[in-house]
């Protein structure tokens, strides 16, 4: 069975980088037939797609915070990474990570549990 | 960016009843929506994709139809278990999801 799980630091001050990490588990992050996701939900609100992978390190990035998002991916340890700069208070979300049902244009089909992120002084 | 309008925001059922969620698409998606279910505490839930497939292990009282703009999902009689929220999600154009539709007791 596929598992996501995401992990990195719970508080971020303003201005500093959040970085998050989702360990894939129970297949392989290689494989040609998925991409996979960030996707964040702030509390009390919608859920936000932030970007997608895939395993060859191309990424498709929400056109509003292209210029504050990196996400890379890492085939020798099966993980992929979020790296979100700049962040101030609205960025503070649960982050979930997630495998997309095939490629970029598909919803997403497993997920991580999430995990919260306060950004805070 | 494509936006996605979800109605009602809140909906007050009871078990048995019939319910429907709509989804509006600010621009023409084919049939590239998804619906989700999401409890408490948890993560999103994928239902339906393509606008009226169901994603394998979710119980036949859950259809999705609807095409170009204009969506639905659909409950058929309403369990205890579903109540909780409900969202749409656009993948024609990278990824939009809906405000959310939370279905509360009656």
């Amino acid at each position: 069975q596929l598992q996501l799980q995401e992990s990195g630091p719970g508080l971020v001050k303003p201005s500093e980088t959040l970085s998050l990490t989702c360990s894939v588990s129970g297949g392989s992050i290689k494989n040609i037939n998925y991409y996979w996701g960030w996707i964040r939900q702030s509390p009390g609100k919608e859920l936000e797609w932030i970007g997608s992978v895939y395993y060859s390190g191309s990424t498709n990035l929400k056109t509003s915070l292209k210029s504050r998002v990196s996400i890379s991916v890492d085939t020798s340890k099966n993980h992929f990474s979020l790296n979100l700069n700049s962040v101030s208070a609205s960025d503070t979300a649960i982050y979930y990570c997630a495998r997309h049902r095939g490629y970029s244009g598909t919803p997403f089909d497993y997920w991580g549990q999430g995990i919260l992120v306060t950004v805070s002084s | 960016d494509i936006q996605m309008t979800q109605s009602p925001s809140t909906l007050s059922a009871s078990i048995g009843d019939r319910v429907t969620i709509t989804c509006r698409a600010s621009q023409t998606i084919n049939n590239q929506l998804a619906w989700y279910q999401q409890k408490p505490g948890k993560a999103p839930k994928l239902l339906i994709y393509k606008a009226s497939t169901l994603e394998s292990g979710v119980p036949s009282r859950f259809s999705g139809s609807g095409s170009g703009t204009e969506f639905t999902l659909t409950i058929s009689s309403l369990q205890p278990e579903d109540f909780a929220t409900y969202y749409c999600q656009q993948c024609e154009s990278y990824s939009t999801f809906g405000g959310g539709t939370k279905v509360e007791i009656k």
